[in-house]
């Protein structure tokens, strides 16, 4: 079975940009999640969604936006690039929302914002 | 509130030791603390995960233990393997609600054959 997959792999963009990751989940599962992981650092918390619904959202400005599809795919979009926008985005899926259903990780798109 | 602190940052473990990673956190409201796995170039991956209902988890050679008064946990990988060298995160998040997981700064572990 497929895991979780993300695209592209690698990203470079300049200061102001604007950019789309995309994401596919598990198939089955309705939930899709989106951090941000600075080199160095844990996992940062984006946003999730559930049956095309935000149900969280971190600590981000609005620059950061995301969406979520019939299919359940998901997009992140980020506006107006700045340098610290720089890192590896993960996109993790589960079967449902909550703790109790875990979270599978992609391999993740990494950005480098230049 | 909604930090995890982890250490140490790095460990270094001769093949067949015990490695011992510790996180802290001081929510209170955390009930769901996960373990993960990440190798370069890859996502993290679930390795264990513990709730505060009780003070241990193994799962073969992984243990996590929880102290709940003192607000820790910690991963124990025992008869560890130059293939268990990798980055580890502790995280912790409430059971209900939006999936938001907290993860620590995480723990570069070598495994020297």
């Amino acid at each position: 079975d497929a895991g979780v997959t993300q695209s592209p792999t690698h990203l470079i963009k300049t200061r102001g940009q604007q950019v789309t990751l995309r994401c596919s989940p598990i198939s089955g599962h309705k939930s899709v999640s989106w951090y941000q992981q600075v080199l160095g650092q844990g996992p940062q918390f984006i946003f999730q969604y559930y049956e095309k619904e935000e149900r969280g959202r971190g600590n981000f400005p609005d620059r950061f936006s995301a969406r979520q599809f019939p299919n359940y795919s998901s997009e992140l979009n980020v506006n107006a690039l700045l340098l610290g926008d720089s890192a590896l985005y993960l996109c993790a899926s589960s079967f449902s929302t909550g703790s109790s259903s875990p979270l599978h990780f992609g391999n993740g798109t990494r950005l480098t914002v230049t | 509130q909604q930090q995890v602190k982890q250490s140490p940052q790095s460990l270094i473990v001769q093949k067949g030791g015990i490695s011992i990673i510790n996180c802290a956190y001081e929510n209170t409201a955390f009930d769901y603390f996960p373990w993960y796995q990440q190798f370069p170039g890859k996502g993290p991956a679930l390795l264990i995960a513990i709730r505060p209902d009780v003070s241990e988890k193994k799962e073969g050679r992984f243990t996590i233990s929880f102290n709940k008064s003192a607000k820790q946990f910690s991963l124990h990988i025992m008869d560890s393997q130059p293939g268990d060298s990798a980055t580890y995160f502790c995280a912790a998040s409430r059971i209900q609600g939006a999936q938001k997981l907290v993860f620590g700064q995480g723990t570069r572990l070598t495994i020297n054959p």
